[in-house]
């Protein structure tokens, strides 16, 4: 298998513009998950679907983000419009209800900075 | 207060010795535990994960969890120059088998020197 992957690996902007990121969970999987990672504040959970169906997205820190899912090998973050604090790895991770463990999966990451 | 705690570290052990990981969660609810280790740059990849009070050994790691105390442990034995990376502690409210939302602690970097 593949595992996750998302691209793009490296995206640079400038404020104010709009990026989108993309995730292919592990086939199979039905729990998707967006997390952001920064130094000061580690690894966050954004938001998180089962069967293509968002279930908490209390993490998703305001209206400038947003995730979709709209079949279940695909997955976007997109940030519109993008702020110098957004910049940060953003990372996909899939997993498998029942599965032992419970394990996620993360997908390589996107590293994101904002001008 | 943080609902994941973890000492950032660095926590520098020498080749062989055993490295002891501490992690503290403030929801009693609690159900299941979990251990990842990141190298830098990389992604997290899980190495261990608990439910039961008590130790689950798998190799040199050994998780020890005390729901009593809300506290969880990583021991990594023989500690070799390439388990430096940062581990990082994740709890989940859900039952066993419910793939659900992890909270992250912040983890802690852990240096083996030579």
């Amino acid at each position: 298998d593949a595992g996750v992957i998302q691209s793009p690996r490296h995206e640079v902007t400038e404020m104010g513009q709009e990026v989108t990121l993309r995730c292919k969970p592990i086939s199979g999987h039905d729990y998707l998950f967006w997390y952001r990672q920064t130094m000061m504040r580690g690894l966050e959970l954004l938001i998180y679907f089962n069967n293509n169906v968002p279930i908490d997205d209390s993490g998703m820190p305001e209206d400038r983000f947003s995730a979709k899912m709209p079949n279940a090998s695909f997955s976007t973050l997109k940030i519109q419009p993008s702020e110098p604090r957004d910049s940060a790895v953003y990372f996909c991770a899939s997993s498998l209800a029942g599965a032992v463990g419970n394990e996620q999966f993360f997908g390589p990451g996107t590293r994101l900075t904002v001008l | 207060q943080k609902e994941v705690e973890q000492n950032s570290g660095p926590l520098s052990v020498p080749e062989g010795a055993i490295a002891s990981l501490n992690c503290t969660y403030s929801d009693r609810g609690s159900q299941s535990f979990f251990w990842y280790r990141q190298y830098s740059g990389k992604s997290p990849e899980l190495i261990m994960f608990i439910y039961s009070n008590g130790d689950k050994e798998d190799g040199r790691f050994t998780a020890q969890l005390n729901k009593a105390s809300q506290y969880v442990s990583l021991l990594i034995r023989d500690s070799q120059p390439s388990d430096s990376a940062t581990y990082l502690c994740a709890v989940n409210i859900e039952p066993t088998g419910t793939a659900s939302k992890l909270t992250f602690g912040t983890g802690t970097r852990l240096q083996v020197t030579l």
